[in-house]
């Protein structure tokens, strides 16, 4: 049974680039959610997507956007990258319905140079 | 906003010793709480989880968390830790909504642990 997963591993970037983040849910899960890590610190919860739509968002800008696939893999786009998004970006699913645990991914290593 | 406060960054103990880390959260309406590990080069797995009932949660790998709802607390218990415990762990708070469903963790800023041989 595979678990989350998510590509690529790493990725470098310049200040003002876009980036696409991949995720594929753990088998039967239908949720996922997006959180970023930085050095050092606990993960923050960036948005949730269930039923193809964003459903809850923390307090990210909007060049922070999202997006949903029928399958439920999920992708993160972040545009306009600033130096500061230098991050870990962890995807975690879980069920939407009585599932409240979330499984999360290796996550994908972010350096905006 | 809700928000979760580790009281150690860091903690290094001996092999054999107990441990105890400190969970707060700030939410005062209905919780679930968590306690995630990452060990080095691994992601993050779930520890244990406290939804309703006993407030002495066990988990994986001898860990047990006790839920004191007077104090907004869950601290992480372990009797006797073991050298391959060195990790980082994180407390995390969801705030339960009527209806259930999934939603968005609050974490800590996560306490790295290590244990000497």
């Amino acid at each position: 049974d595979a678990g989350v997963t998510q590509s690529p591993t790493h990725l470098i970037k310049t200040r003002g680039q876009q980036v696409t983040l991949r995720c594929s849910p753990k088998s039967g899960h239908d949720t996922v959610s997006w959180y970023q890590q930085a050095l050092g610190q606990g993960p923050q919860f960036i948005f949730q997507y269930y039923e193809e739509e964003e459903r809850q968002r923390g307090n990210f800008p909007d060049r922070f956007s999202g997006h949903q696939f029928p399958n439920y893999s999920s992708e993160l786009n972040v545009n306009a990258l600033l130096l500061g998004d230098s991050a870990l970006y962890l995807c975690a699913s879980c069920e939407r319905t009585g599932g409240e645990t979330q499984y999360f991914g290796p996550g994908t290593r972010l350096l905006v140079l | 906003a809700q928000s979760v406060s580790q009281h150690n960054h860091h903690v290094i103990l001996s092999e054999a010793a107990s441990l105890e880390l400190g969970c707060n959260y700030s939410y005062g309406g209905t919780v679930n709480l968590f306690w995630y590990v990452q060990y080095p080069g691994q992601h993050l797995q779930l520890l244990l989880k406290y939804f309703s009932g006993d407030p002495l949660v066990k988990g994986i790998k001898g860990f047990e968390a006790e839920f004191i709802k007077s104090k907004f607390s869950f601290n992480l218990r372990k009797p006797s830790v073991q050298w391959s415990d060195t990790a980082e762990y994180f407390c995390a708070v969801k705030h339960r909504i009527s209806g259930g469903g999934a939603d968005g963790l609050t974490f800590g800023k996560g306490t790295h642990l290590i244990i000497q041989p």
